[in-house]
């Protein structure tokens, strides 16, 4: 069935290091990418998308590439700051149906 | 624009007793969902509405958990009777009609059963 699967955390990091945070993807169509981040105490919000192969999703700083050859869309950004400790959510969505399917979460959190 | 509204932010119950959850999500947005979320886990989907209609309440455990979508806008979650196993945070999310357009969240409500 369709899925997402992430990297597992916890993931700790220090300031103004480089992140990657591995997401693939199992879709039976042509799904929609995305990454959400999600503060303590707080719901997800949308970090950035992508809706086809090759698009690049950016926001804030991180990015992330949809790879239809490796059914991949990695979440990058070249220097982290502490506001970026959060978790992090892979998800994709299929057209069929507005349906969404979410990773298990990466818990990010970096260190002054 | 306002957001996805959800109350109450935290409830604490003992089991076998009942709880209601509330969402008003964001104007205009068609599609609702509900999303249990257990510490360390992911969203895992409820229940979908589109309108006022069922879209996906495949994952809903039917026998304790039910929902309605009001006049296709507000919508409640009501759990009875509560497990210890239903602790967890639920989400409320919409969003618009249309391909590829992302979910906005509420923040969520905290449920404990003790």
């Amino acid at each position: 069935g369709d899925s997402v699967t992430q990297m597992e955390g916890p993931v700790t990091l220090s300031e103004e290091a480089f992140l990657t945070i591995n997401c693939t993807y199992t879709a039976t169509g042509y799904p929609s990418l995305f990454w959400y981040v999600q503060y303590p105490g707080e719901g997800l919000q949308l970090l950035l998308k992508a809706t086809k192969a090759d698009d690049k999703g950016s926001n804030k700083g991180f990015e992330a590439t949809y790879r239809k050859e490796t059914t991949s869309f990695h979440l990058e950004k070249g220097s982290v700051q502490v506001s970026d400790s959060a978790v992090y959510f892979c998800a994709l969505s299929l057209y069929t149906g507005n349906q969404f399917y979410f990773g298990t979460g990466t818990s990010l959190t970096v260190i002054p | 624009e306002a957001g996805v509204a959800q109350s109450p932010r935290y409830k604490i119950i003992e089991k076998r007793q009942s709880v209601a959850f509330w969402c008003n999500p964001i104007s205009g947005h068609a599609t609702l969902y509900w999303y249990q979320q257990i510490l360390g886990q992911g969203p895992k989907l409820l229940i979908q509405f589109q309108n006022n209609g069922v879209v996906d309440d495949s994952q809903l455990p039917k026998d304790r958990f039910s929902a309605e979508r009001l006049k296709g806008v507000d919508s409640t979650l009501k759990i009875q009777p509560a497990k210890l196993e239903d602790s967890a945070v639920y989400l409320c999310a919409s969003s618009p009609q249309g391909a590829d357009s992302p979910l906005h969240f509420g923040n969520g409500t905290r449920l404990t059963v003790t």
